[in-house]
Protein backbone atom coordinates (compact mmCIF):
# COMPACT_ATOMS: atom_id res chain seq x y z
CA UNK A 1 0.00 0.00 0.00
CA UNK A 2 1.20 3.09 -1.24
CA UNK A 3 1.70 6.00 1.53
CA UNK A 4 2.66 9.01 1.17
CA UNK A 5 5.68 10.49 3.26
CA UNK A 6 6.43 14.39 3.77
CA UNK A 7 8.95 16.36 5.03
CA UNK A 8 9.70 17.90 8.55
CA UNK A 9 8.24 20.94 10.16
CA UNK A 10 9.36 24.14 8.98
CA UNK A 11 9.75 27.57 10.93
CA UNK A 12 9.93 30.63 8.54
CA UNK A 13 10.60 34.43 8.32
CA UNK A 14 7.89 36.55 7.11
CA UNK A 15 8.66 37.30 3.32
CA UNK A 16 10.76 34.02 3.05
CA UNK A 17 10.03 31.12 1.06
CA UNK A 18 9.24 27.48 2.36
CA UNK A 19 9.87 24.20 0.27
CA UNK A 20 7.45 20.87 1.02
CA UNK A 21 8.14 17.65 0.06
CA UNK A 22 5.97 14.72 -0.77
CA UNK A 23 7.46 11.13 -1.23
CA UNK A 24 5.35 7.94 -2.37
CA UNK A 25 6.75 5.16 0.04
CA UNK A 26 5.75 1.81 -1.33
CA UNK A 27 5.09 2.69 -4.76
CA UNK A 28 5.00 5.13 -7.34
CA UNK A 29 3.30 8.30 -9.10
CA UNK A 30 2.15 6.12 -11.79
CA UNK A 31 -1.17 8.08 -13.54
CA UNK A 32 -2.13 9.79 -9.69
CA UNK A 33 -1.97 13.44 -9.61
CA UNK A 34 -0.98 15.36 -6.27
CA UNK A 35 -3.04 17.84 -4.63
CA UNK A 36 -1.85 20.03 -1.85
CA UNK A 37 -4.63 20.96 0.93
CA UNK A 38 -3.85 23.39 4.21
CA UNK A 39 -5.36 23.67 7.53
CA UNK A 40 -4.59 26.70 9.54
CA UNK A 41 -5.05 26.02 12.91
CA UNK A 42 -8.54 25.00 14.33
CA UNK A 43 -9.45 25.79 10.81
CA UNK A 44 -10.85 23.59 7.68
CA UNK A 45 -9.48 22.45 4.46
CA UNK A 46 -8.34 24.89 2.09
CA UNK A 47 -7.28 23.14 -1.31
CA UNK A 48 -4.02 25.08 -2.97
CA UNK A 49 -3.87 23.29 -6.14
CA UNK A 50 -2.21 20.12 -7.60
CA UNK A 51 0.28 18.90 -10.18
CA UNK A 52 -0.10 15.55 -12.66
CA UNK A 53 3.68 14.74 -12.28
CA UNK A 54 3.84 12.37 -15.54
CA UNK A 55 3.25 15.62 -17.58
CA UNK A 56 4.38 17.91 -14.84
CA UNK A 57 1.14 20.56 -15.71
CA UNK A 58 0.34 22.35 -12.77
CA UNK A 59 -3.04 24.07 -11.42
CA UNK A 60 -3.23 26.82 -8.78
CA UNK A 61 -6.19 27.80 -6.68
CA UNK A 62 -6.45 31.74 -7.56
CA UNK A 63 -6.25 32.86 -3.93
CA UNK A 64 -2.60 31.87 -4.59
CA UNK A 65 -1.19 32.24 -8.05
CA UNK A 66 2.04 33.45 -8.14
CA UNK A 67 3.25 32.74 -4.77
CA UNK A 68 2.76 28.84 -4.97
CA UNK A 69 4.71 26.71 -6.97
CA UNK A 70 4.27 22.54 -7.60
CA UNK A 71 7.06 20.67 -9.07
CA UNK A 72 7.46 16.85 -9.62
CA UNK A 73 10.29 14.47 -9.83
CA UNK A 74 8.83 10.98 -11.32
CA UNK A 75 12.20 9.25 -11.16
CA UNK A 76 11.93 9.56 -7.13
CA UNK A 77 8.31 9.62 -7.03
CA UNK A 78 7.99 12.75 -5.11
CA UNK A 79 6.71 16.04 -5.16
CA UNK A 80 7.09 19.55 -4.11
CA UNK A 81 5.12 22.56 -3.18
CA UNK A 82 7.10 25.98 -2.31
CA UNK A 83 5.56 28.66 -0.92
CA UNK A 84 7.05 32.27 -0.81
CA UNK A 85 6.74 35.65 0.10
CA UNK A 86 5.67 34.08 3.38
CA UNK A 87 2.75 36.25 6.14
CA UNK A 88 1.88 35.06 9.77
CA UNK A 89 -1.37 33.79 7.96
CA UNK A 90 0.70 30.70 6.12
CA UNK A 91 1.25 29.17 9.47
CA UNK A 92 -0.57 25.69 8.50
CA UNK A 93 -0.58 22.41 8.36
CA UNK A 94 0.06 21.37 4.82
CA UNK A 95 -1.31 18.24 3.41
CA UNK A 96 -0.42 16.20 0.24
CA UNK A 97 -3.08 13.78 -1.16
CA UNK A 98 -3.32 11.45 -4.41
CA UNK A 99 -5.88 11.37 -6.42
CA UNK A 100 -6.60 9.40 -9.80
CA UNK A 101 -6.18 11.19 -13.00
CA UNK A 102 -6.97 14.28 -12.13
CA UNK A 103 -11.14 15.26 -11.03
CA UNK A 104 -11.31 12.48 -8.56
CA UNK A 105 -11.48 12.07 -4.27
CA UNK A 106 -8.17 12.22 -2.58
CA UNK A 107 -7.86 8.77 -1.80
CA UNK A 108 -4.01 9.04 0.28
CA UNK A 109 -3.08 11.82 2.14
CA UNK A 110 0.34 12.73 3.59
CA UNK A 111 1.20 13.00 7.56
CA UNK A 112 1.03 16.81 6.84
CA UNK A 113 3.95 19.73 7.29
CA UNK A 114 3.41 22.04 10.40
CA UNK A 115 4.95 25.26 8.22
CA UNK A 116 5.12 28.05 11.23
CA UNK A 117 5.76 31.42 9.73
CA UNK A 118 6.75 34.11 12.89
CA UNK A 119 9.32 36.84 13.31
CA UNK B 1 -16.12 29.76 -6.17
CA UNK B 2 -18.62 26.65 -5.36
CA UNK B 3 -19.49 27.58 -1.87
CA UNK B 4 -19.96 24.16 0.44
CA UNK B 5 -22.10 25.21 4.05
CA UNK B 6 -22.55 22.11 6.20
CA UNK B 7 -24.63 21.93 8.94
CA UNK B 8 -25.27 21.60 11.56
CA UNK B 9 -21.50 23.14 12.79
CA UNK B 10 -21.71 20.27 15.82
CA UNK B 11 -23.92 17.33 16.15
CA UNK B 12 -24.32 15.83 19.50
CA UNK B 13 -25.05 12.56 19.30
CA UNK B 14 -24.71 8.90 21.36
CA UNK B 15 -23.18 5.18 19.95
CA UNK B 16 -26.00 3.77 18.06
CA UNK B 17 -27.46 6.20 16.75
CA UNK B 18 -28.14 7.66 13.47
CA UNK B 19 -26.08 10.66 12.62
CA UNK B 20 -27.41 13.37 9.41
CA UNK B 21 -24.96 15.39 7.65
CA UNK B 22 -25.71 17.88 5.44
CA UNK B 23 -23.41 19.81 2.73
CA UNK B 24 -25.21 22.53 0.20
CA UNK B 25 -23.95 23.67 -2.43
CA UNK B 26 -23.77 27.76 -3.52
CA UNK B 27 -24.46 26.33 -7.15
CA UNK B 28 -25.35 22.60 -8.90
CA UNK B 29 -22.68 19.98 -8.29
CA UNK B 30 -22.84 16.44 -10.63
CA UNK B 31 -22.78 14.42 -7.38
CA UNK B 32 -19.90 12.24 -9.36
CA UNK B 33 -17.76 14.88 -8.07
CA UNK B 34 -18.34 15.03 -4.29
CA UNK B 35 -16.65 13.69 -1.74
CA UNK B 36 -16.68 13.12 2.35
CA UNK B 37 -13.60 12.93 4.77
CA UNK B 38 -13.32 12.27 7.63
CA UNK B 39 -10.90 13.98 10.31
CA UNK B 40 -9.51 13.14 13.80
CA UNK B 41 -7.79 15.24 15.88
CA UNK B 42 -4.32 15.09 15.04
CA UNK B 43 -4.28 12.78 11.84
CA UNK B 44 -4.93 13.59 8.26
CA UNK B 45 -7.91 13.26 6.61
CA UNK B 46 -9.75 9.65 5.40
CA UNK B 47 -11.75 9.56 2.43
CA UNK B 48 -15.04 7.65 3.17
CA UNK B 49 -17.16 7.93 0.05
CA UNK B 50 -16.57 9.97 -3.72
CA UNK B 51 -19.02 10.21 -7.26
CA UNK B 52 -22.37 9.34 -6.05
CA UNK B 53 -21.97 6.51 -3.67
CA UNK B 54 -18.92 4.95 -3.93
CA UNK B 55 -16.92 4.12 -0.18
CA UNK B 56 -13.25 4.23 0.13
CA UNK B 57 -11.40 1.04 0.91
CA UNK B 58 -12.46 -0.05 4.34
CA UNK B 59 -14.96 1.74 5.10
CA UNK B 60 -17.97 0.04 6.55
CA UNK B 61 -21.76 0.00 4.55
CA UNK B 62 -23.11 2.50 7.85
CA UNK B 63 -21.59 5.33 5.66
CA UNK B 64 -23.66 6.09 2.91
CA UNK B 65 -24.41 9.45 0.72
CA UNK B 66 -27.77 11.02 -0.84
CA UNK B 67 -29.10 13.61 -2.92
CA UNK B 68 -28.69 15.55 -6.12
CA UNK B 69 -27.99 19.43 -7.05
CA UNK B 70 -27.25 21.21 -4.41
CA UNK B 71 -28.12 19.00 -1.47
CA UNK B 72 -26.43 16.50 0.20
CA UNK B 73 -26.49 14.34 3.13
CA UNK B 74 -24.29 11.56 4.38
CA UNK B 75 -25.91 9.43 6.93
CA UNK B 76 -23.95 6.96 9.48
CA UNK B 77 -26.81 4.60 10.59
CA UNK B 78 -25.75 4.01 13.72
CA UNK B 79 -22.77 5.62 15.01
CA UNK B 80 -19.55 3.36 16.49
CA UNK B 81 -16.87 4.90 19.38
CA UNK B 82 -14.56 5.28 16.05
CA UNK B 83 -16.61 7.81 14.40
CA UNK B 84 -16.84 10.60 16.77
CA UNK B 85 -14.84 12.71 14.46
CA UNK B 86 -15.17 16.04 12.25
CA UNK B 87 -16.77 15.29 8.90
CA UNK B 88 -15.91 17.61 5.43
CA UNK B 89 -17.76 17.74 2.57
CA UNK B 90 -15.75 18.20 -1.14
CA UNK B 91 -16.33 19.29 -4.14
CA UNK B 92 -14.18 18.45 -7.38
CA UNK B 93 -16.31 19.48 -10.63
CA UNK B 94 -15.26 23.13 -10.17
CA UNK B 95 -11.99 25.22 -10.14
CA UNK B 96 -11.06 26.06 -7.24
CA UNK B 97 -12.01 22.88 -5.44
CA UNK B 98 -13.58 23.68 -2.46
CA UNK B 99 -14.37 21.80 0.97
CA UNK B 100 -17.39 22.70 3.84
CA UNK B 101 -16.21 23.79 6.61
CA UNK B 102 -17.09 20.30 8.78
CA UNK B 103 -19.30 19.00 10.91
CA UNK B 104 -17.96 18.05 14.48
CA UNK B 105 -19.81 14.41 15.39
CA UNK B 106 -19.25 14.57 19.18
CA UNK B 107 -20.31 12.18 22.15
CA UNK B 108 -23.44 13.40 23.93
Amino acid sequence: QVQLVQSGAEVEKPGSSVKVSCGASGGTFSSYSISWVRQAPGQGLEWMGGIIPIFGTASYAQKFQGRVTFTADESTSTAYMELSSLRSEDTALYYCARHPGWDNAFDIWGQGTMVTVSS
Amino acid sequence: EIVLTQSPGTLSLSPGERATLSCRASQSINSRYLAWYQQKIGQAPRLLIYGESSRANGIPDRFSVSGSGTDFTLTISRLEPEDFAMYYCQQYGGSPWTFGQGTKVEIK
